[in-house]
């Protein structure tokens, strides 16, 4: 049971470049998020997915899309990378019935230049 | 607007003293609060909960307590030890179902 595994764990992008970052989940969860973190500024929701089929704008969208695969994956895709979108991004489900704790994955630290 | 905050943004203990990070929210209809863990170079890492319902509860070396009527939650750690260093991260659940989060404190063990 590995929980939420993000691939890549670091990157380097230059502006304008394209990328996806990948999220599997192995506990069953129907919802899903992306977050990111920047210093001083906590975890900001960027997407989200409901459920199988369904995604939704987080706080911070802009910049960004989505694709819930299946119930197990989540991508995040950056079509045009900015300097902006500089930060270390977070995977996270939870179960949709309860909807309490989030689990998170490890990270994937995101520089572009 | 609704905020989750905290009152200090670092704290430092001596090994073996019992910790006290606290926490404000401003969302009075927030039903459900969390508290998580993260180490440098991880993901969060779920620490305890607490629904509104409660004012405290307990787990293995911490405790959460919530007080609603002054909008303060917040995380005591017991016997603090050199692993809990660390930034914690309180967050509350929102009408509309989404956990919002506060920036953080570093809390730092001293041997």
């Amino acid at each position: 049971n590995a929980g939420v595994t993000q691939t890549p764990k670091f990157q380097v992008l230059k502006t304008g470049q394209s990328m996806t970052l990948q999220c599997a989940q192995d506990m069953n969860h129907n919802s899903m998020y992306w977050y990111r973190q920047d210093p001083g500024m906590g975890l900001r929701l960027i997407y989200y997915s409901a459920s199988e089929g369904t995604t939704d704008k987080g706080e911070v969208p802009n910049g960004y899309n989505v694709s819930r695969l299946n119930k197990r994956e989540f991508s995040l895709r950056l079509e045009s990378a900015a300097p902006s979108q500089t930060s270390v991004y977070f995977c996270a489900s939870r179960d949709y019935a309860t909807n309490e704790k989030l689990f998170f994955g490890s990270g994937t630290q995101l520089s572009v230049l | 607007g609704e905020s989750v905050g905290l009152h200090l943004p670092t704290l430092s203990v001596q090994e073996g003293d019992n910790s006290i990070i606290n926490c404000a929210y401003s969302n009075s209809a927030s039903d459900y609060f969390i508290w998580y863990k993260q180490e440098s170079g991880k993901g969060p890492q779920f620490i305890i909960d607490i629904r509104s319902n409660m004012d405290k509860r307990q787990g293995q070396r911490v405790t959460v307590l919530l007080n609603k009527t002054v909008k303060h939650l917040s995380l005591q750690i017991a016997a603090t030890q050199p692993g809990d260093s660390a930034v914690y991260f309180c967050a509350e659940r929102n009408e509309g179902g989404k956990l919002i989060f506060g920036q953080g404190t570093e809390l730092s063990v001293k041997p």
